[in-house]
């Protein structure tokens, strides 16, 4: 079983949609969580962190299940520089280790 | 600031031969890690250093993998002898103390013939 799943898409949506990417993860005993942007040919970059609480930054709104081992991302007004991969990312417990989830491609279109 | 840098960008080598990959971290920073992303596969942790000192190898794939780190700064991957299923981006990353955010390099994308 991964450790990290994702719904690997495509996404094509038209500017200005709203658009929401889903993964799980496999150890419960998870405490930090992220979502990072690739671009094509390019080094992941953080996109941001993902609180309990739920956190947003921008037009974009990130959620934590812990019951469900769930984490989501939002992405509202989308533009077309927000098409890239963008990868659930979840810390290993007991060290530093990020394991990534294979990723979920997103094209925003004119 | 300059980020994480990595030498070569691109490797071709053929099966059998010795390619060794560096990275130089974004400086001050204690925490090196190593990353390789095969094809179709996702991004797979290989091993962390605190300063010179590896902390964590356990993604390491078998002994033909040696990294390095001497003096607490740039590190090294050298894979020898390369095999096929060697071929992936590797990806360094670097992060200060204490700090969940790790800030990637560009990666060395090898290509084992």
């Amino acid at each position: 079983r991964k450790e990290v799943e994702q719904d690997p898409g495509p996404f094509n949506v038209p500017e200005g949609a709203t658009v929401a990417f889903n993964c799980t993860y496999s150890n419960s005993a998870s405490q930090s969580f992220f979502w990072y942007r690739q671009d094509c040919r390019k080094e992941p970059k953080l996109l941001m962190s993902v609180y309990s609480s739920g956190n947003e930054d921008g037009r974009f709104t990130a959620q934590l299940n812990r019951a469900s081992q769930y984490i989501s991302l939002l992405i509202r007004d989308s533009k077309l520089s927000d098409s890239a991969t963008y990868l659930c990312v979840v810390k290993e417990p007991s060290g530093y280790a990020l394991n990534f989830g294979k990723g979920t491609s997103l094209l925003v279109t004119p | 600031e300059a980020g994480v840098t990595q030498f070569p960008s691109h490797s071709v080598i053929e099966k059998g031969q010795t390619v060794t990959l560096r990275c130089d971290p974004i400086s001050g920073h204690d925490n090196l890690y190593w990353y390789r992303r095969v094809m179709g596969k996702e991004i797979k942790f290989l091993l962390h250093f605190v300063k010179e000192s590896k902390q964590d190898e356990s993604g390491m794939p078998n002994n033909r993998f040696l990294a390095e780190r001497t003096g607490g700064t740039y590190s090294t991957l050298k894979v020898q002898p390369a095999e096929l299923e060697d071929s992936g981006v590797y990806f360094c990353a670097s992060s200060p103390q204490r700090s969940n955010e790790q800030f990637f390099g560009p990666g060395t994308r090898l290509t084992v013939l």
